[in-house]
């Protein structure tokens, strides 16, 4: 059974830094893509970024560029999420999602608060 | 970026009934299309992908229709597990958008 478990998010101040992780587990990490998607509170779903299985190729929303950084590690089945300069619309909660395209497999999600 | 667009937003339905949720892209996606349920406090989870074609152990009363900038998500039969919110999402160019969500409520 598919199993991702996100890890890492809490308080941070505005302009502050955080590193979101996922475990991945049942499936062969190293051949999937991977995603990160967002949730503000009570709002609906925002695609975030995004990795290929070798680390090859990565994108990102124009919301997070330059400031948000995708990385995975392939010995380890772990996915991350380095965000930099945080701010107030970065609350949310963070999942990470398997698939390239549709996206069949979801971690519970990591809640990142950004406030002073 | 392709917008989508989906209604309703919040549709009101009893048990038994058949329901449909409409989706529109700002351009054509060809069937890049596919549909999440979404449960207060839980992760999305995939319905439908390519448009039409139905994720392992989803159970046959949810169908998914169209192609190019129409979309359709219908349930045959509500049934009680089904009251939830349904997202669309393209994924024919990045970044991956997806709709405002729809709210299935129990009238």
């Amino acid at each position: 059974e598919v199993h991702l478990v996100e890890a890492g998010g809490g308080l941070v101040q505005p302009g502050g830094s955080l590193t979101l992780s996922c475990g991945a587990s049942g499936f062969i990490f190293s051949s999937f893509s991977m995603n990160w998607v967002r949730q503000a509170p009570g709002k609906g779903l925002e695609w975030v970024s995004y990795i290929t299985s070798s680390s090859s190729t990565t994108s990102y929303a124009d919301s997070v560029k330059g400031r948000f950084t995708i990385s995975r590690d392939n010995g380890k089945n772990l996915l991350f999420l380095e965000m930099n300069n945080l701010r107030d619309e970065d609350t949310a909660v963070y999942y990470c999602a398997r698939g390239s395209g549709w996206l069949d497999s979801w971690g519970q999600g990591t809640l990142v608060t950004v406030s002073s | 970026d392709i917008q989508m667009t989906q209604s309703p937003s919040t549709l009101s339905a009893s048990v038994g009934d058949r329901v449909t949720v409409t989706c529109r892209a700002s351009q054509s996606i060809s069937t890049w299309l596919a549909w999440y349920q979404q449960k207060p406090g839980k992760a999305p989870k995939l319905l439908i992908y390519r448009a039409s074609t139905l994720e392992s152990g989803v159970p046959s009363r949810f169908s998914g229709s169209g192609s190019g900038t129409e979309f359709t998500l219908t349930i045959s039969s509500l049934q009680p597990d089904d009251f939830a919110t349904y997202y669309c999402q393209q994924y024919n160019s990045y970044p991956y958008t997806f709709g405002q969500g729809t709210k299935l409520e129990i009238k």
